[in-house]
């Protein structure tokens, strides 16, 4: 299903510092995840997937971790940048499901904003 | 690669006025596209799934007859919102897959006056 919220979470960090993104998903058939990161105006630009068979991946300065067993999914950026303010999804997807190829559920989001 | 492309990037119509969407795959062929609506504050929330050569499917809640689907080439969906009203202004934004991943469109920007 979709997901709504008036008011997305914040997460406020100082320039330097690592920020972690959590992410909680419903659907315990999803078999592939992505995080977007959504600047204020634009489209979700793609940041890093992982797969339901991989526990960890790493980016460049950004690591995505996911926890099956309590369907959790996080997002960390190292060395945050006042760059990487905006608003960050995670999306499900269940690549196997057949008729629900591609269609992404998106969390609810988190605003992040980097202070210098 | 995998870079999509939509235009118009704002539009401004009156109500009642019918106003098109184009999304484009520019790089690459894309058999299905997605039409997504996000409201100021809040998450994406999936439309419609745009196919080549067949009918639109639909979400529960989306009305199919006014929110017109065409996906006329393999580069190529247009979304028509008909008689538009100002509860139709939003910001709309398209995505294409390119081998398991979505990639989006940059959006446009819907104000129904």
């Amino acid at each position: 299903g979709e997901s709504v919220g008036l008011h997305l979470p914040t997460l406020s960090v100082q320039e330097g510092d690592n920020s972690i993104i959590n992410c909680a998903y419903s659907n315990s058939a999803s078999d592939y995840f992505i995080w977007y990161k959504q600047e204020s105006g634009k489209g979700p630009q793609f940041i890093i997937d992982i797969r339901s068979n991989m526990d960890k991946r790493q980016g460049q300065r950004v690591t995505v971790l996911l926890n099956k067993t309590v369907k959790h999914l996080s997002l960390q950026i190292a060395a945050t940048q006042p760059g990487d303010s905006a608003v960050y999804f995670c999306a499900e997807n269940e690549l196997t499901g057949g008729t629900s190829y591609g269609k992404l559920t998106f969390g609810q989001g988190t605003i992040l904003t980097v202070h210098p | 690669g995998a870079v999509v492309s939509q235009h118009p990037s704002w539009v401004i119509c009156k109500s009642g006025t019918s106003v098109k969407i184009e999304c484009r795959s520019l790089d690459f062929q894309a058999t299905t596209m997605f039409w997504y609506r996000q409201f100021p504050k809040q998450s994406l929330m999936l439309m419609a799934t745009s196919n080549e050569g067949s009918k639109a499917t639909y979400e529960q809640g989306v009305e199919k007859d006014k929110f017109l689907i065409n996906h006329a080439s393999l580069t190529l969906s247009t979304l028509t919102v008909t008689s538009a009203h100002p509860e139709d202004s939003s910001f709309y934004i398209c995505s294409a897959p390119w081998g398991d991943t979505q990639y989006f469109g940059p959006g446009t920007r819907l104000t129904v006056l």
